[in-house]
């Protein structure tokens, strides 16, 4: 079964850092750009952050630049998101996705879901 | 950046109506254009990518249309298990972005 398991949220002070994860299972991780994406309490879906299959071309949200990093590891089928210096804007649910492989030369639909981890920001 | 603009931003119908949403990009992105289905404490479901292509698996009382800046996603007889929030997403940028979401309530 295709699958994406988020990991890593929880209760942080602002200024903290947190790790999340995600662990892709049912495909060949290595074959597909991965993606983040958030939402937060009472809003809408937001883009945050997107990986190529080898690492070569990652991009950010500007509200993110600076303060999050993208990374993957196709040897243990992982995404990851590093997230410093949180803001209490940044509390929300975050997914991990898949891109669906056959969008546009600039980015795609994502096909495949995690369930998420929520990232709260509160003192 | 490329903006998304959804409307109604809540819509109330019935079981059996037929139920559009507009999505309005700020510049052209040709086709490429998704929609999702997202319930409370789910993930998003993708419906349509390309405008107008069915993902596999989604029942065919969806459909999409539209290219350039004006899109619309048609749910042809609402079923009990379509209220939800719908999100359009344009991918022809670096910053693929989505629309605020339309609530689908029952009247």
């Amino acid at each position: 079964e295709v699958q994406l398991v988020e990991s890593g949220g929880g209760l942080v002070k602002p200024g903290g850092s947190l790790r999340l994860s995600c662990a892709a299972s049912g495909f060949t991780f290595s074959s597909y750009t991965m993606t983040w994406v958030r939402r937060a309490p009472g809003k809408g879906l937001e883009w945050v952050s997107s990986i190529s299959r080898s690492s070569s071309y990652i991009y950010y949200a500007d509200s993110v630049k600076g303060r999050f990093t993208i990374s993957r590891d196709n040897a243990k089928n992982s995404l990851y998101l590093q997230m410093n210096s949180l803001r209490a804007e940044d509390t929300a649910v975050f997914y991990c996705a898949r891109d669906r492989g056959s969008g546009s030369y600039y980015s795609d639909a994502f096909d495949i879901w995690g369930q998420g981890t929520l990232v709260t920001v509160s003192s | 950046d490329i903006q998304m603009t959804q409307s109604p931003s809540t819509l109330s119908a019935s079981v059996g109506d037929r139920v559009t949403i507009t999505c309005r990009a700020s510049q052209s992105i040709s086709s490429w254009l998704a929609w999702y289905q997202q319930k409370p404490g789910r993930a998003p479901n993708l419906l349509i990518y390309k405008a107008s292509s069915l993902e596999s698996g989604v029942p065919s009382r969806f459909s999409g249309s539209g290219s350039g800046t004006e899109f619309t996603l048609t749910i042809s007889s609402l079923q009990p298990d379509d209220f939800a929030t719908y999100y359009c997403q344009q991918y022809n940028s670096y910053s693929p972005a989505f629309g605020q979401g339309t609530k689908v309530e029952s009247k």
